[in-house]
């Protein structure tokens, strides 16, 4: 159950764009459809911004996507907007009923 | 108001035990898997179990395996997770956390707590 590895930390500016890779193995993030994405800022609770590789919960804008290739998930920020400056952490069923989180990156809005 | 709320965190000494507690809010929690989750101090966050709606299946990392123990009562809306042997680097706030309804075991969790914190200290 090692962490799935993410960028410690990316930066764009207002109204870039920015992606956030998440790498795991074909027992993870390969294997499965379970994947997804949760935006965090200091001192709150996770928030899910993207389920099953791709989909948007209700509430999230469209700004935000998510994608996978191989054993690689990756979210998508575009037109970045101050607020969306926080911690993102991907996730993953992991196999053998166990799950995985990303260590986690911290996007600077500057 | 659709919520879940953690309580039990506390300061406690290497060795001893807890019970937390996720009372649930708002929503079915009879046909909800729930998970744990806990984040230690400026580090990320570390899945910890899930339980099927039921109670009937549980499943745990590698690093809790035989020391934690998550249960629900769906009578009373309540997930628990009983934390024992506790150490140091059990440190941590622990959220409790829904997975989407009527999906698999293991999709987004899209209701968390606020988190209770448990501090393992000597």
């Amino acid at each position: 159950q090692s962490a799935l590895t993410q960028p410690r930390s990316v930066s764009g500016s207002p109204g870039q764009s920015v992606t956030i890779s998440c790498t795991g193995t074909s027992s993870d993030v390969g294997g499965d459809n379970y994947v997804s994405w949760y935006q965090q800022h200091p001192g709150k609770a996770p928030k899910l911004m993207i389920y099953d590789v791709s989909k948007r919960p209700s509430g999230v804008p469209d700004r935000f996507s998510g994608s996978k290739s191989g054993n690689t998930a990756s979210l998508t920020i575009s037109g970045l907007q101050a607020e969306d400056e926080a911690d993102y952490y991907c996730y993953s069923y992991a196999g053998s009923y166990t799950a995985v989180f990303g260590g986690g990156t911290k996007l600077t809005v500057l | 108001q659709v919520q879940l709320v953690e309580s039990g965190g506390g300061v406690v000494q290497p060795g001893t035990s807890l019970r937390l507690s996720c009372a649930a809010s708002g929503f079915s929690f009879s046909a909800s898997t729930m998970h744990w989750v806990r984040q230690a101090p400026g580090k990320g966050l570390d899945w910890v179990a899930v339980i099927s709606n039921d109670g009937i299946y549980t499943y745990y990392a590698d690093s809790v395996q035989g020391r934690f123990t998550i249960s629900r009562d769906n009578s009373k809306n309540t997930l628990y997770l009983q934390v024992n042997s506790l150490r140091p680097e059990d440190t941590a706030v622990f959220y409790c956390a829904r997975v989407r309804p009527d999906s698999g075991w293991y999709d987004g969790f899209d209701i968390w707590g606020p988190g209770t914190m448990v501090t393992v200290s000597s």
